[in-house]
């Protein structure tokens, strides 16, 4: 069964330094999410992909959070400078919208700690 | 913000049947019921989907009261691989349209 691959599954990185997490989605799934989940609650969205346009970054902390979709296949989410409440996990998704009503599928997700 | 209310958390007995309620009183005409579960440090799992008609897979029975303000999901018999956060979700299937998270219900099944 086709899965969304999401690499590294741990990162611990210390505040003010940079930290990238990948995300492969499933093959032929033209939207991908990345979505941040604070321990205790629902995931959050970040950003939103159609191939390689955003479709929704407007909860994306620009100051410091991009993400990008070059070839509109994998993607990376980075954080530069990470801060102590970037610490969560990072969760990547994919969707095919043509099926009409889609489900989304999800990673495994990085939990990041920044200490 | 999430369009939906369900209970922070609930207990079941394992091998009985797992009622999850979903209060969605604000849902509009086009607007899909969707379950997920999120299996500790794991991603979300897509569960079922339903509109207006009760729908049933291999996993649970979804069950929406006919002026589809509120849903039920059954899991028939739950297992101790069924503890996890279950989330109700609604959305309208357009293009675009994201899924807005919730914080679930945490179901506990007790040996």
């Amino acid at each position: 069964e086709a899965e969304v691959a999401q690499s590294p599954r741990y990162k611990i990185t210390e505040k003010s330094q940079a930290v990238a997490f990948w995300c492969d989605p499933i093959s032929g799934h033209a939207t991908l999410y990345w979505y941040r989940q604070i321990l205790g609650q629902g995931p959050e969205l970040l950003v939103q992909f159609q191939d390689e346009s955003v479709v929704d970054d407007s909860q994306l902390p620009k100051d410091r959070f991009s993400a990008e979709r070059l070839k509109g296949v994998d993607s990376t989410l980075k954080i530069q400078p990470a801060e102590l409440g970037d610490s969560a996990m990072y969760l990547c998704a994919s969707s095919l919208e043509e099926t009409g009503v889609p489900e989304q599928y999800f990673g495994p997700g990085t939990r990041l700690t920044v200490t | 913000d999430a369009k939906t209310t369900q209970p922070p958390s609930m207990d079941c007995a394992e091998g009985r049947a797992a009622n999850l309620p979903c209060n969605h009183s604000t849902i509009s005409g086009n607007e899909y019921v969707y379950w997920y579960r999120q299996i500790h440090s794991q991603g979300p799992q897509y569960i079922i989907h339903g509109l207006k008609n009760n729908e049933t897979n291999e996993m649970a029975s979804l069950i929406i009261t006919e002026d589809r303000k509120s849903s039920t999901l059954i899991l028939p018999h739950a297992t101790l691989r069924d503890t996890a956060v279950y989330y109700c979700i609604v959305r309208v299937p357009v293009y675009g349209q994201n899924f807005v998270f919730g914080p679930g219900t945490r179901l506990s099944v007790l040996p």
